[in-house]
């Protein structure tokens, strides 16, 4: 099956750094890649859509300066936290949409940011 | 947009029995509905997916409806196991040429009583 690997799941840093967080399809080749994120107990909350060679689409609230997303290959997008604080906190997870399937995303297992 | 509603949030049954969670969508055009499965701590995994000229699809002890005049659809899981647990998410996609928003569901806490 469809394999997208997440790096790091877990991450401590210290407020005002930059965390960078990579997803990777393993085994297919992804135009389109996601980044979510998920609050306990809650839902997934797309952040933005990344289309491989094009600049990142971003849901509405989402602070595209902050969040900086690059899709570089048809296999890597990475998402970086600039100046991580607090409320930046989270479980972000990535999905990866197979170009040889309909609209069936494939999820990495999640990075759990704990900022300082 | 899509709204995608989903319930039970939480959901207790005992080892052995079945378990049905149910959503709604309110976008006609959505004609895909996958199910993810997310453990504590990992990445939501698909478990089963149906399309909207299928009424139902079965995948084991795995089942889905799906009730397009209504706009609802159902996770059906018989014989359920202690490794069941897991919140189980719905999702609703329209169709398209190319990539539409997938629109999930709150998720169903799903405990099984060994």
């Amino acid at each position: 099956g469809a394999v997208v690997s997440q790096h790091p799941s877990w991450v401590i840093c210290k407020s005002g750094t930059s965390v960078k967080i990579e997803c990777r399809s393993l085994d297919f080749q992804a135009t389109t890649m996601f980044w979510y994120r998920q609050f306990p107990k809650q839902s997934l909350m797309l952040m933005a859509t990344s289309n491989e060679g094009s600049k990142a689409t971003y849901e509405q609230g989402v602070e595209k300066d902050k969040f900086l997303i690059n899709h570089a290959s048809l296999t890597l997008s990475t998402l970086t936290v600039t100046s991580a604080h607090p409320e930046d906190s989270s479980f972000y997870i990535c999905s990866a949409r197979d170009r040889g399937t309909w609209n069936i995303q494939y999820f990495g297992a999640g990075t759990r940011l704990s900022v300082l | 947009g899509e709204n995608v509603e989903q319930h039970p949030s939480t959901l207790s049954v005992q080892e052995g029995d079945s378990a049905v969670i149910k959503c709604t969508y309110s976008d006609s055009a959505s004609n895909y509905f996958p199910w993810y499965k997310q453990e504590l701590g990992k990445g939501p995994q698909l478990i089963i997916d149906i399309r909207s000229n299928v009424g139902e699809k079965k995948d084991q002890r795995i089942a889905v409806t799906l009730n397009k005049t209504a706009k609802h659809f159902s996770l059906h899981i018989t014989e359920t196991q202690p490794e069941d647990s897991a919140v189980y998410f719905c999702a609703a996609s329209p169709n398209s040429g190319g990539y539409q928003k997938v629109t999930f569901g709150i998720g169903t806490k799903l405990q099984v009583i060994p």
